[in-house]
């Protein structure tokens, strides 16, 4: 089994939809959890950590759920500019980061 | 955060040649990361790179075909020897900032190896 696993997608959406995606993970000790969003051709960013009580943030919300080793990204009303990759991410609580494979997801007008 | 500069943007090199990524911090950090990702794949952590001595690298990456220098908290150098055209990829520097437990990444490096 794969450290970090994603469908890979893709994933069309119209505009304003709501939209999720899931991650399992294989190594239960992990303790830090983010997704990161990528650009094509760009550079990966940051979109958001994944706390135990999940944490929203606008549009955004990240769930981790440890019983059954998978964290969630929910996107609401999705954006033209949502059209990106999305890389989970998750860590023992030290680095080096592991990173899932990436779901693309393609908002359309 | 962090600001990340790594040079050169993009390259196209000849099989058989090296090339050196440079990795320029705006501010000193404690850890500094060297990843890969070849076309369609997630990232790939080659290596670790420690200031002031070895870097520690992770499994299926040896110091002799990606030697990497780190003289100061600030700076780090990738050099991609030998290259062939399966070194074709992007090479990202990433570093952790200890206030945040932050990853930043540079705009990465995009060799193709013809």
């Amino acid at each position: 089994r794969k450290e970090v696993e994603q469908d890979p997608g893709p994933f069309n959406v119209p505009e304003g939809a709501t939209v999720a995606f899931n991650c399992t993970y294989s190594n239960s000790a992990s303790q830090s959890f983010f997704w990161y969003r990528q650009d094509c051709r760009k550079e990966p960013k940051l979109l958001m950590s994944v706390y135990s009580s999940g944490n929203e943030d606008g549009r955004f919300t990240a769930q981790l759920n440890r019983a059954s080793q998978y964290i969630s990204l929910l996107i609401r009303d999705s954006k033209l500019s949502d059209s990106a990759t999305y890389l989970c991410v998750v860590t023992p609580g030290y680095t080096p980061l592991v990173f899932g494979k990436g779901t693309r997801l393609s908002v359309i007008a | 955060s962090a600001v990340i500069s790594q040079k050169p943007s993009r390259d196209i090199c000849q099989r058989g040649t090296s090339l050196t990524i440079q990795c320029q911090v705006d501010s000193q950090v404690t850890m500094m990361f060297w990843y890969r990702q070849q076309p369609g794949q997630s990232l790939t952590l080659i290596a670790t790179a420690n200031q002031g001595s070895e870097a520690t690298y992770e499994s299926g990456f040896v110091i002799d075909k990606f030697p990497i220098s780190r003289p100061n908290l600030t700076f780090s150098t990738l050099t991609v020897s030998n290259m062939s055209p399966e070194d074709s990829s992007i090479y990202l520097c990433s570093v952790e900032t200890a206030e945040e437990n932050t990853i930043y990444f540079g705009e990465g490096s995009w060799l193709t190896v013809v």
